[in-house]
C-alpha cells in the first residue's frame, strides 16, 4: 500500500514568518498535487508537479517535486492570515488508475 | 457552471437509519469519487466510478453502497448508519486529460450519526 507521510500535522506561526510543509513516501508517483482546504469547503487544487526536481511558484508559495518523484515540499514565504487552512498533498501512482493517495494534511494557522 | 454539487450539506441520523448522499457534476468528467474526511486522517476513498456504468471499491467501502446513475450523478448510500460513519463526505471528479489526475471537489456533506 502506498502511503504519503505529511509533516508537520499542525503549524501555528506569526504573520510574516516562513514555513515549509513536507510530503514523503517510499513510492514513486507520476505526479503530485497540493490542495488547500478552508473550513466548511472542499479541497481546491493549488498546483500539480510532474517532473522530478520541478519547482513551481504561486506568488509566495513555492512547490518542489523531489528528484526521485517520491517527495515534495511546500514553502510559504512571509505567511499571511489568509494562508490559514488545511494543506493536503496527493500523489498519483504510476499505475495511473485515476485514484490519488492523500497525505494526512497540515493545519496551518497564521496569527496576525 | 456549478462544478461539483452535493446535497445535503448537513445531516443528523440515528443509528440504523438510512440515507443517500447525492453528487452531481457539470464538468463532463468521466470519473467520480466519494471520500470521507476524518481529523488527522486526510481523505480516504470509499468508492469510485471510472466511467458511467462502472463502480469499484476504494480503501474504506464497508457500510456503503454507490450508484452511478448517469455521467453526471454519483450517489452514496448508507443502508444502516453507525456512529463510526460520522464524518465529512466529499464527492470529486477527475480531469485525466492530460493524465494529471487533477481532482475537483464538491463542498461536502457533514454527517453526524447519533
Amino acid at each position: 500500500t502506498q502511503l504519503l507521510e505529511q509533516s508537520p500535522q499542525f503549524l501555528s506561526i506569526q504573520e510574516g514568518e516562513n514555513l515549509t510543509v513536507y510530503c514523503n513516501s517510499s513510492s514513486v508517483f507520476s505526479s503530485l498535487q497540493w490542495y488547500r482546504q478552508e473550513p466548511g469547503e472542499g479541497p481546491v487544487l493549488l498546483v500539480t508537479v510532474v517532473t522530478g526536481g520541478e519547482v513551481k511558484k504561486l506568488k509566495r508559495l513555492t512547490f518542489q517535486f523531489g528528484d526521485a518523484r517520491k517527495d515534495s515540499s511546500l514553502h510559504i514565504t512571509a505567511a499571511q492570515p489568509g494562508d490559514t487552512g488545511l494543506y493536503l498533498c496527493a500523489g498519483a501512482p504510476l499505475s495511473n488508475t485515476g485514484k490519488l493517495i492523500f497525505g494526512q494534511g497540515t493545519t496551518l494557522q497564521v496569527k496576525p | 457552471n456549478a462544478g461539483v454539487t452535493q446535497t445535503p450539506k448537513f445531516q443528523v441520523l440515528k443509528t440504523g437509519q438510512s440515507m443517500t448522499l447525492q453528487c452531481a457534476q457539470d464538468m463532463n468528467h468521466n470519473s467520480m469519487y466519494w471520500y470521507r474526511q476524518d481529523p488527522g486522517m486526510g481523505l480516504r476513498l470509499i468508492y469510485y466510478s471510472a466511467s458511467e456504468g462502472t463502480t469499484d471499491k476504494g480503501e474504506v467501502p464497508n457500510g456503503y453502497n454507490v450508484s452511478r446513475l448517469n455521467k453526471r450523478e454519483f450517489s452514496l448510500r448508507l443502508e444502516s448508519a453507525a456512529p463510526s460513519q460520522t464524518s465529512v463526505y466529499f464527492c470529486a471528479t477527475i480531469n485525466r486529460d492530460p493524465s494529471y489526475n487533477e481532482q475537483f471537489f464538491g463542498p461536502g456533506t457533514r454527517l453526524t450519526v447519533l
